[in-house]
């Protein structure tokens, strides 16, 4: 079964700090992945996704992630955070195809001080 | 457009007792989905529904079933509550296959007692 790793639970950052968010999947086929975020109070929504092409991914906000496909990775990035970033971050992968399941990872929460 | 929405927000449950959750969106997607986040533990798939009037299981499906009313509306029962089902609860739609991207409701929050 596909599995997804997240190697930080916790970031604590200052504003302007640098960024990068790790995750590793299991699966060695072809994946669709994304990052989902959660602000304090409010649904999880789509920050990126890569299904193919171009392996450097942006999104929303100043996010952008890179797909390794020999790494099994696709790492989140922003070269400078915000207070407002201050969110749970989550990482998922498809299987591809006609697959209805998307796996997440464990999630990490990010904290921004001002 | 509210998107998804989900009902109730909050709900406390003793052991034993059962209940629905109602989800609908308004997007007419064909796909929907059922997930509890627990701690550290990320998002995990109960069940979902491809399309109208089918409907299959996920990761965690044991203790739940659920109900593709229609297009719009996809519910989930607990028919006799546990402890280990305190969660928070969240249904989502798509267009199609999870390659789509997933709308997620404001989700339910489940105590059981």
């Amino acid at each position: 079964a596909q599995s997804v790793s997240q190697h930080n639970h916790h970031v604590i950052l200052s504003e302007a700090a640098s960024l990068e968010l790790g995750c590793n999947y299991s699966y060695g086929g072809t994946v669709n992945l994304f990052w989902y975020v959660q602000y304090p109070g409010q649904h999880l929504q789509l920050l990126l996704k890569y299904f193919s092409g171009d392996p450097l991914v942006k999104g929303i906000k100043g996010f952008e992630a890179e797909f390794i496909k020999s790494k099994f990775s696709f790492n989140l990035r922003k070269p400078s955070v915000q207070w407002s970033d201050t969110a749970e971050y989550f990482c998922a992968v498809n299987s591809g195809g006609s697959n209805y399941k998307l796996t997440f990872g464990k999630g990490t929460l990010l904290t921004v001080n001002p | 457009n509210a998107g998804v929405t989900q009902t109730p927000k909050f709900q406390v449950l003793k052991t034993g007792q059962s209940m629905t959750l109602q989800c609908a969106q308004d997007m007419n997607h064909n796909s929907m989905y059922w997930y509890r986040q627990d701690p550290g533990m990320g998002l995990r798939l109960i069940y979902y529904s491809a399309s109208e009037g089918t409907t299959d299981k996920g990761e965690v499906p044991n203790g739940y079933n659920v109900s593709r009313l229609n297009k719009r509306e996809f519910s989930l029962r607990l028919e006799s509550a546990a402890p280990s089902q305190t969660s928070v609860y969240f249904c989502a739609s798509s267009e199609g296959p999870a390659a789509y991207e997933q709308y997620f409701g404001p989700g339910t929050r489940l105590t059981v007692t």
